[in-house]
């Protein structure tokens, strides 16, 4: 799986879009965008996925640059909840074991 | 639709005891990952497997551990001879079969057990 960088943290106001970017420049052609987060100690939850297109769902929109190597998580409202490590993999899917980074701390500011 | 299940939450354990952890997948999943997050790491890949097969063990120990997924019941991550640094936090992760899905076959966590080793 390629690697992914993402800054260790981040601030945001609570009520504003919280932007977080990721870069994958190694990225290849048949590998998707995942981005997962983990509250505190909890166990991670699935935010959003891409290949190349821009996706939006409940929880967020994921904005895919269109050479790929770079992607960008935006919560549009963030709230106290979403404080937590965000981690963006980059993955075939199918049924690979994903690698977690580091990720980025995202925390909101009240 | 409840979510993967794992049990204990929480398991304290005595050096050189052994340990077992079990995870029920969601419904209608059939592979099941185990992975291991140490104090102030990030999540490590440990295993994946299949109803009664292992396909992936490339993130285990090669000593004391191992993870079956039998034909009926939940997965079970096994650690034998438990030692201070097996505490952590195990999580196990369930997604849908391949052949059903047609997209990438998005992974869900469960809430995690947390080992102590005294």
């Amino acid at each position: 799986d390629a690697k992914t960088t993402q800054p260790t943290s981040m601030d945001c106001a609570e009520g504003r879009a919280a932007n977080l970017p990721c870069n994958h420049s190694t990225i290849s052609g048949n590998e998707y965008v995942y981005w997962y987060r983990q509250i505190h100690s909890q166990g991670p939850q699935y935010i959003i996925h891409g290949l190349k297109n821009n996706e939006t769902n409940e929880m967020a929109s994921l904005i895919i640059t269109e050479d790929r190597k770079s992607s960008t998580l935006i919560l549009p409202h963030a709230t106290l909840r979403d404080t937590a490590v965000y981690y963006c993999i980059v993955t075939r899917g199918g049924a690979d074991g994903l690698t977690f980074g580091k990720g980025t701390h995202l925390i909101i500011q009240p | 639709n409840a979510g993967v299940m794992q049990n204990p939450r929480h398991l304290v354990r005595r050096r050189g005891q052994e340990a077992r952890l079990r995870c029920s997948p969601m419904k209608g999943h059939s592979h099941v990952y185990w992975y291991r997050q140490l104090p102030e790491e990030g999540l490590k890949f440990m295993v994946y497997l299949q109803k009664e097969n292992i396909i992936d063990e490339s993130g285990m120990p090669k000593e004391r551990f191992s993870a079956e997924f039998p034909k009926e019941g939940p997965s079970i991550l096994r650690i034998q001879q438990v030692v201070r640094g097996d505490s952590a936090a195990y999580f196990c992760a369930s997604s849908p079969p391949l052949r059903t899905s047609g997209r990438p076959d998005t992974q869900y966590f469960g809430p995690g057990t947390r080992l102590t080793v005294l």
